[in-house]
């Protein structure tokens, strides 16, 4: 067990541009959770895949965010046209779930974005 | 919506001593699960206890245990025997048990422990 593991740790972009993180979840974990963490808050839920299906987005999802994992493995979100008010940590957290069962989740260590 | 709060931004305690950290969470839900997540500066979190919500009997973790009362809507976590490593943001959350899988996380406490 190597954990979820969450790439790049650190990214430092200006506005307008777009940028992509990576994460890999626990290999056996089949649902994967994306949040968003702004400083002195908790995280907040963006995005949950079950293997390859994006089942649920939150309201904070706008249209310049996209999620995918196109092979029930690794996911990446991608933020289009990055803003200032985007500038947070995202972390990834993977479980294993059937229907109403979920193991707890298990969280990376986080991708800190800044956007100047 | 399910909201958590956590009115102790900030707590400390000295070391072997006992600290207790506040939750109060709105649901209209019957059954769900509680969380405490520590949050160390490496800022990895990591699940220090959970709680079934059908169950009366308080979850306990070495020196970590919960004060769950349902019909309060409450559930503290105690720290026994405190360590310098227990120093971090500690996080309460809820989950549904049916529809969302997401957690909802409350503002957090930052625990500080004096050596």
């Amino acid at each position: 067990d190597t954990g979820v593991s969450q790439n790049p740790r650190h990214k430092i972009t200006k506005r307008g541009q777009n940028v992509t993180f990576r994460c890999d979840p626990i290999s056996e974990h089949n649902r994967l959770y994306w949040y968003r963490q702004t400083l002195g808050q908790g995280p907040e839920f963006l995005t949950y895949f079950q293997n390859e299906a994006q089942l649920e987005k939150s309201r904070l999802l706008s249209d310049r965010f996209s999620a995918e994992r196109p092979k029930g493995s690794f996911s990446t979100l991608e933020i289009q046209r990055t803003e200032q008010g985007d500038s947070a940590m995202y972390l990834c957290a993977s479980s294993f779930g059937t229907g109403t069962y979920n193991s707890p989740l298990h969280f990376g260590n986080g991708t800190r974005l800044t956007v100047t | 919506a399910q909201t958590v709060t956590q009115s102790q931004p900030e707590m400390s305690v000295q070391e072997a001593e006992t600290v207790t950290l506040s939750c109060t969470y709105d649901t209209s839900e019957s059954d769900y699960y509680l969380f405490w997540y520590k949050q160390p500066p490496s800022r990895q979190m990591i699940l220090v206890i959970r709680q079934e919500a059908y169950k009366q009997q308080n979850a306990t973790e070495n020196r970590f245990s919960v004060n769950f009362q349902k019909a309060a809507k409450s559930f503290s976590l105690k720290i026994s025997d405190s360590q310098l490593g227990d120093a971090a943001m500690y996080f309460c959350a809820y989950r549904s048990v049916t529809g969302a899988n997401n957690l909802f996380f409350g503002t957090g406490t930052r625990l500080t422990v004096i050596p």
